[in-house]
């Protein structure tokens, strides 16, 4: 079955260093999602992508947050200079329907970031 | 308000038993709606889409009542690897998803 995958598993960091996190989402999929999700909150959505551009962000994705698709396969969120609460899980997933307001999205395993 | 509420939880049930879960969501624009679950540490996974006629995947069982602005999951029988966490998600037509806080459920042997 396919499925989403992330890498890493988990990325250590020192405060104000800039990260990667990398997805590889479901290959015939078309929309693609960052969530993050604080130890003991809820999931929190941080961003779409469609077509080669951001169609939808929160209000958490500031300027220290970009998204890139850099080839067919991969999609990234990079964090320019890390805070202290930017240690989270964060998710990516991935949807097929061009109507995403329908798509059943498919999660992947998740990065932890930790930032000291 | 705020958009997507359920119950708080944790449910401590004994196996075998039957569990429901309540959820709320204020835009009464939401068009799709969703179980999924997480277990601890690990992604969401769907459980199932939940539909206006409501529908049935074995032992679980989902309502949603528009009109009340409210999504049910029942599950039945209920078993050891059942123990998760449940969110209710729901979304506005080219929108984001929105989740829900999540029900913790811990099935006792």
């Amino acid at each position: 079955e396919p499925e989403v995958t992330q890498t890493p598993s988990h990325q250590v960091t020192q405060m104000g260093q800039e990260v990667i996190l990398r997805c590889v989402p479901i290959s015939n999929h078309l929309y693609f999602y960052w969530y993050r999700q604080i130890l003991g909150q809820k999931v929190e959505f941080l961003v779409s992508f469609y077509n080669n551009e951001i169609s939808e962000k929160s209000e958490i994705f500031d300027d220290q947050f970009s998204v890139e698709r850099p080839d067919g396969s991969n999609f990234t969120l990079k964090i320019r200079s890390t805070k202290l609460e930017d240690s989270a899980m964060y998710f990516c997933a991935s949807s097929e329907d061009e109507l995403a307001g329908w798509g059943t999205q498919y999660f992947g395993p998740g990065t932890r970031l930790t930032v000291l | 308000r705020k958009e997507v509420e359920q119950d708080p939880g944790p449910f401590n049930v004994p196996e075998g038993a039957t569990v429901a879960f309540n959820c709320t969501y204020s835009n009464s624009a939401s068009q799709s709606f969703f179980w999924y679950r997480q277990d601890c540490r690990k992604e969401p996974k769907l459980l199932m889409s939940v539909y206006s006629s409501g529908n049935e995947d074995g032992r679980f069982t989902a309502q949603l009542n528009r009109a009340s602005q409210y999504i049910s999951l029942l599950i039945r029988d209920s078993k050891l690897s059942d123990s998760a966490t449940y969110l209710c998600v729901v979304n506005v037509y080219g929108q984001n998803f929105v989740f829900g806080p999540g029900t913790r459920l811990s099935v006792l042997p």
